[in-house]
């Protein structure tokens, strides 16, 4: 069945650093993929989406490109705040399905 | 209003206890959804509305009960629940079914079976 990768954390930056989180993707079809960020305490927020492949998804200062031959769909920002601290979620669904498959979460730690 | 309203926040219950989670959302979104999300863990389907009417259901074991009164709520009865359940839940909604890409998830509950 569809599948999601993530790189384990934490990941652990100073403020300014520049941020990749890696994930990619199992399907047998053409998946839309997802980023969502989880703050403390909180449910989970779309940070960024792309529905075809070569799409490139951005967002606060995020991006993610849908790489079909690689299967991946990384997350990057070139400079990281500490209000940046949360667990981010890759995810993805088959066009017209109802389920969100996701990766088991990166939390991203970001100190001064 | 671009919010999906989820109460209570917090919720103690006991194996013997019966509880209800509430949702609420106003876009106007025809598809409601339900989520589980142990800790540590990312978040696992349980149910999804469309129009109403239940259109799927991930094999949930029959101590959750969902129940969509209105295009506009969402409930959750909890009943006879184990530990094991301690989790927080998540609901969600959509413009209908399969347009993940404008899923908007509330803040959840979080539960704690004792």
């Amino acid at each position: 069945g569809d599948s999601v990768t993530q790189m384990e954390g934490p990941v652990t930056l100073s403020e300014e650093a520049f941020l990749t989180i890696n994930c990619t993707y199992t399907a047998t079809g053409y998946p839309s993929l997802f980023w969502y960020v989880q703050y403390p305490g909180e449910g989970l927020q779309l940070l960024l989406k792309a529905t075809k492949a070569d799409d490139k998804g951005s967002n606060k200062g995020f991006e993610a490109t849908y790489r079909k031959e690689t299967t991946s769909f990384h997350l990057e920002k070139g400079s990281v705040q500490v209000s940046d601290s949360a667990v981010y979620f890759c995810a993805l669904s088959d066009l017209g399905a109802d389920k969100l498959i996701f990766g088991t979460g990166t939390r991203l730690q970001v100190f001064p | 209003d671009t919010e999906v309203t989820q109460t209570p926040k917090h919720l103690v219950m006991g194996m013997t206890n019966k509880k209800s989670l509430k949702c609420e959302q106003h876009m106007g979104h025809r598809a409601m959804y339900w989520y589980k999300q142990k800790a540590k863990k990312p978040p696992e389907l349980m149910f999804v509305y469309s129009y109403e009417k239940l259109s799927i259901n991930e094999s949930v074991p029959s101590r959750f009960s969902p129940e969509c009164p209105n295009s506009s709520l969402l409930n959750l009865h909890l009943h006879a629940l184990q530990p094991e359940d301690s989790a927080l839940y998540l609901c969600a909604s959509s413009p209908r079914a399969g347009t993940n890409e404008k899923l908007f998830f509330g803040s959840g509950t979080q539960l704690s079976v004792l």
